[in-house]
């Protein structure tokens, strides 16, 4: 089974920097997808940013992108330009090509807390 | 177009009790799901289903039941409630098992 760690329980960072948030991943698989989902105190889950692991293209959306390292099993987010409303908790997911049984769904990481400092 | 909703948002219950958390969306989506969230962690898939009629266990599926007779809804069933089932449930969907899911509000459930 794939493991996602995300190994910083907590970020701060001050409004208008620049913050990087860490995420590794376990898999022996080739293909797969990895994702960014943002969870502010509304509880709702919004999705960032989704990167295929066949391109070697980094996804960019916006203020957001990320640093995927396929052959390290790296995938972090960068927020730049901070904002106010990107505090929130931050969740890494992937999610595997084959399906059936607990591989068909999203596997998440526990989240890192993003406190922007006014 | 109200995306994925979920009733009700919280719900407490004695152990033992019985009840079904309702999810629903409109967007015409085969893929559904339902996730748990417990403190200090990320979602774990309890159940999922990949179109009407079709469903299977995730990673934490016991003491829990779903049914997918109609495209739009996918209701969670809890048969006897325990306090381990104390979490915030969310349910979501996607156009397939590969594309964005989008997730519903969420439920807070305790079980006391």
């Amino acid at each position: 089974a794939q493991t996602v760690t995300q190994s910083q329980p907590e970020m701060s960072v001050q409004e208008a920097e620049t913050v990087t948030l860490s995420c590794t991943y376990d898999t022996s698989e080739s293909d797969y997808y990895l994702f960014w989902y943002k969870q502010p105190p509304s509880r709702q889950m919004i999705l960032v940013i989704r990167q295929e692991a066949y391109k070697q293209q980094n996804a960019t959306e916006n203020r957001f992108s990320v640093n995927f390292q396929k052959a390290a099993k790296s995938f972090s987010l960068k927020i730049s330009d901070s904002q106010l409303g990107d505090a929130a908790m931050y969740f890494c997911a992937y999610r595997s090509q084959y399906s059936g049984g607990g591989a068909d769904g999203l596997t998440f990481g526990k989240g890192t807390h993003l406190i922007i400092q006014p | 177009n109200a995306g994925v909703t979920q009733t009700p948002k919280f719900q407490v219950l004695k152990t033992g009790q019985s009840m079904t958390l309702q999810c629903a969306q409109d967007m015409n989506h085969e893929y559904m799901s339902w996730y748990r969230q417990d403190p200090g962690m990320g979602l774990r898939l309890i159940h999922y289903s990949v179109g009407a009629g079709i469903t299977d266990q995730g990673e934490v599926p016991n003491g829990y039941n779903v049914s997918r007779s109609t495209t739009e809804d996918f209701p969670l069933r809890l048969l006897s409630a325990a306090p381990s089932q104390t979490s915030v449930y969310f349910c979501a969907s996607s156009y397939n098992r590969y594309n964005e899911q989008f997730f519903g509000p969420g439920t807070r459930l305790t079980v006391l």
